[in-house]
């Protein structure tokens, strides 16, 4: 069964820090987005991507955040200078088609720990 | 804005019992879509059933049952025979037809659930 795979299952990062959370949607799917769960909070959407560009963006997604797919199979989110609130768990997810066209699958998630 | 609530953090059943687990979501959207999403430990969260608001019917997926009652804003899941491989972390969600880049993709805190052999 096809799956969306995230590495590192889990990353510690001193503050301030740059970290790149790698992401692997599945071969045939157009739509990438990115998801956190705070430990003990909802999770969050934090942005999706299409043909190449940010189609939204949540208001968490500041400027510190970036989204690229940089060979056409890796879907990365940066953050450029972590922050001890960025700690969560980061989940991407692909679909086909649009969001509520057809299934999203999820990855198992980047523990991200900012120290 | 759409709420979606789990009021059990968590749960446990014995081995081949039956377990429902609640959801409740607040919303003025007449159309919309809910969903029940597992995640076993350190493994990727996978959907185990849909449900179309304007469809009557409970979805239903082999062992996995809702009970969608649409005036009261309620959607919970029930687990027939319960087995092992269901411990996990279950998160209810809401989403509008239209929200066609997961922006306004809401999950519940969801519900640990312990199956006990």
């Amino acid at each position: 069964e096809p799956e969306v795979t995230q590495t590192p299952s889990h990353q510690v990062t001193q503050m301030g820090q740059e970290v790149i959370l790698r992401c692997v949607p599945i071969s045939n799917h157009l739509y990438f987005y990115w998801y956190r769960q705070i430990l003990g909070q909802k999770v969050e959407f934090l942005v999706s991507f299409y043909n190449n560009e940010i189609s939204e963006k949540s208001e968490i997604f500041d400027d510190q955040f970036s989204v690229e797919r940089p060979d056409g199979s890796n879907f990365t989110l940066k953050i450029r200078s972590t922050k001890l609130e960025d700690s969560a768990m980061y989940f991407c997810a692909s679909s086909e088609r649009g969001f509520g066209d057809t299934e999203a699958f999820f990855g198992q998630g980047t523990r991200l720990t900012v120290v | 804005a759409q709420t979606v609530t789990q009021s059990q953090p968590e749960m446990s059943v014995q081995e081949a019992e039956t377990v429902t687990l609640s959801c409740t979501y607040d919303t003025s959207e007449s159309n919309y879509y809910l969903f029940w999403y597992k995640q076993p430990p350190s493994r990727q969260m996978i959907l185990v059933i849909r449900q179309e608001a304007y469809k009557q019917q409970n979805a239903t997926e082999n062992r996995f049952s809702v009970n969608f009652q649409k005036a009261a804003k309620s959607f919970s899941l029930k687990i027939s025979d319960s087995q092992l491989g269901d411990t996990a972390m279950y998160f209810c969600a809401f989403m509008k037809p239209e929200d066609n880049y997961g922006q306004n993709f809401v999950f519940g805190p969801g519900t640990r659930l312990s199956v006990l052999p």
